[in-house]
Formats: C-alpha cells, structure tokens, sequence
C-alpha cells in the first residue's frame, strides 16, 4: 500500500534537545513538506522540498532544520532554538510542488 | 484581513441533516482544496477543484471563481463525518498553499 508514514506518533523530549522527526513516503511523489498545528490555528509550513537535494523555508522555519537526501524520506530536526516546539507535526507529499497533498499521520511533540 | 475565512468556525448537527461549510478568500487561485481532519489529526484530501463542482459519495464541492467563494455539502450526515474541515487556497506552482483555520463538526445520532 502507497502511502505516508510519521514515526513516532507521540514523542516527548526535555528542554534544550534536538528531536527528529521522521517522514517516509512510498508514493514516488517528488515534493514534500512539513507543518505546524497549534490548537486553533491553520496549518503552518516549515519547509517543504520539490525534489531531491533541494529544501526551502517556509514562513515558521526558525528554530528547524530539515534533510532530503532520499526522494522517500524528509525528516525535520526540531533543534533547541525553536521556543515553543510543543505541537502537532504533519508531513505531506505531492506528486509535483504545491499539488495536491498526501499526508501523513502526524507525529505529536511535547518539550517540557 | 485574512486571505482566506471559512464559516462557520463551528458547527453541530443531527445525524441525517444536510450540513453546508462555507470558504472566502481574498486573492486570486489556480485551485481550491477542501481536507478533512479527523479526531485523531490525520488528514485527507477530500476535493481539489479549479471550477464548477464535484462529487464524492455524500460529499459535494462548489467553487464560484468569480466571488471567490467555495461551499462543501455533506448530505445524509453521519456521526462519522465529525471532523475538521479545512478549506485550502492554491496559487499555482509558482505558489504556497494558503490554509484557512478550519470549521470543526460535529454530528449527533
């Protein structure tokens, strides 16, 4: 089965770590893309990738790094200078950049 | 002024009830997403339009281009169509996605 896969789906980390966040698809889709949900608010993007060995910021990069070595994978680093990094974390893919979007299941971070 | 507003924020229903969501935007668009968040935070793409209507089991999407305004109908509403529904502007390749914050319902048996 095609499809998007975050692992893991809740993790919990102590001040001052860096986290990473994995994203895998198998859906052969060149773009993928992070993003951040709060309690009532939109989606926000992190970064997002078009195709191999290529990432852009998005509007709330600050505080995140990410690596796209792979067309399958797309793991975002939450480092220690990101302020509030307790959220809920989506990864999506589509098949060219900005189209439609596949996501994954989301993986929630607390930082206490 | 937000580019994209949907309404209402919130709304309940009774199982059986034909359930209407309502997305404006501001800005011009190549096309217009509506995505569905379930309880648990997965999300699925529901419809991905440019014109016109489409139609998927009880779900209808309508987008009039010209009032840049875009309408999601659920009929025969069912306690398992709770979810978040959230209304997405597409500008093209060239173009970010715009989210809008989304209208939670909930439907009662």
């Amino acid at each position: 089965d095609g499809g998007i896969t975050q692992s893991p789906k809740y993790l919990f980390r102590k001040e001052g770590q860096n986290v990473t966040l994995s994203c895998e698809q198998n859906l052969n889709h060149d773009a993928m893309y992070w993003y951040r949900q709060d309690p009532g608010q939109g989606l926000r993007l992190i970064y997002y990738s078009q195709i191999v060995n290529d990432f852009q910021k998005g509007d709330i990069a600050e505080g995140y790094s990410v690596s796209r070595e792979k067309k399958e994978s797309f793991p975002l680093t939450v480092t220690s200078a990101q302020k509030n990094p307790t959220a809920f974390y989506l990864c999506a893919s589509s098949i060219t950049l900005w189209g439609e979007q596949y996501f994954g299941p989301g993986t929630r971070l607390t930082v206490t | 002024k937000n580019e994209v507003e949907q309404s209402p924020q919130n709304l309940t229903a009774q199982e059986g009830e034909f359930i209407t969501i309502n997305c404006s935007y501001s800005v011009g668009i190549s096309a217009l997403h509506w995505l569905q968040q379930h309880p648990g935070g997965g999300i699925v793409s529901l419809f991905m339009l440019s014109s016109g209507k489409k139609k998927h089991g009880r779900l209808i999407a309508t987008i009039n281009i010209q009032e840049k305004h875009s309408s999601l109908h659920i009929t025969a509403s069912h306690p398992r169509d709770s979810a978040v529904y959230i209304c997405v502007l597409g500008g093209g390749s060239n173009y970010k996605l715009t989210f809008g914050k989304g209208t939670l319902l909930t439907v009662n048996p």
